[in-house]
């Protein structure tokens, strides 16, 4: 399917697990970004990436490692999950600067 | 102080209603300002997307920034029940790479 999609849609994992949440784009888009988003907080950058090879820390990146081999694909891991990483992840991708950014329909994480 | 403030709401209105939907920023070097609209469990998607101050007509939707007050707005004229999901605020950073975004606010329209 064309656009920008994410698996899972739902995981439950325990805390100490790791976990990865997967993102996908058909545009070739070069800035890709994962957020986070929970009540009271809105949504918050976790990392983002310009390019194949190239990412960066965003407001909240502790406990969490990114990367991007290829322009499609940008997964987010949870190396070690912990109860405060219960959230709905957001993958978003950009054509490039100063253009609209288009979100994934979401991956709702609960660890217990 | 946050860089982007926005009152969570929620807001309920009428159908028909015009409904005002705002956000105050503190970072003067913010120059593009946009909406997003969430559907519940759905992903963000773009309403309106302004260049410095001034107002965006789209339909039923006008967007407004006031660059001196460092206020943006959202005006949905008739609103309607199809209307009822979060808005969010959010401006582009000055390398036009990452958004800031308010914390939405919850709008529902009743039939």
């Amino acid at each position: 399917d064309a656009g920008i999609t994410q698996s899972p849609r739902y995981k439950i994992t325990e805390t100490g697990r790791q976990v990865t949440l997967m993102c996908h784009q058909t545009w070739s888009h070069s800035y890709m970004f994962w957020y986070r988003q929970d009540l009271g907080h809105g949504l918050r950058l976790i990392y983002y990436s310009a390019a194949a090879d190239i990412t960066d820390k965003g407001e909240v990146p502790d406990g969490y490692v990114v990367s991007r081999s290829k322009t499609e694909n940008f997964p987010l891991t949870l190396e070690s999950a912990t109860r405060s990483q219960t959230s709905v992840y957001f993958c978003a991708s950009q054509r490039d600067s100063y253009n609209e950014q288009f979100f994934g329909p979401g991956t709702r994480l609960t660890v217990l | 102080q946050k860089e982007v403030e926005q009152d969570p709401g929620p807001l309920s209105v009428p159908e028909g209603a015009i409904v005002s939907l705002n956000c105050t920023y503190s970072n003067s070097a913010f120059q593009y300002f946009m909406w997003y609209r969430q559907y519940s469990r759905k992903g963000p998607e773009l309403l309106m997307y302004t260049y410095s101050s001034g107002n965006k007509e789209d339909g039923r939707f006008t967007a407004q920034v006031d660059k001196s007050s460092k206020y943006i707005s959202l005006f949905i004229r008739d609103s309607q029940p199809s209307d009822s999901a979060t808005y969010l605020c959010a401006m582009l950073n000055q390398a036009g790479t990452a958004l800031i975004f308010g914390k939405g606010t919850t709008l529902s329209v009743s039939s």
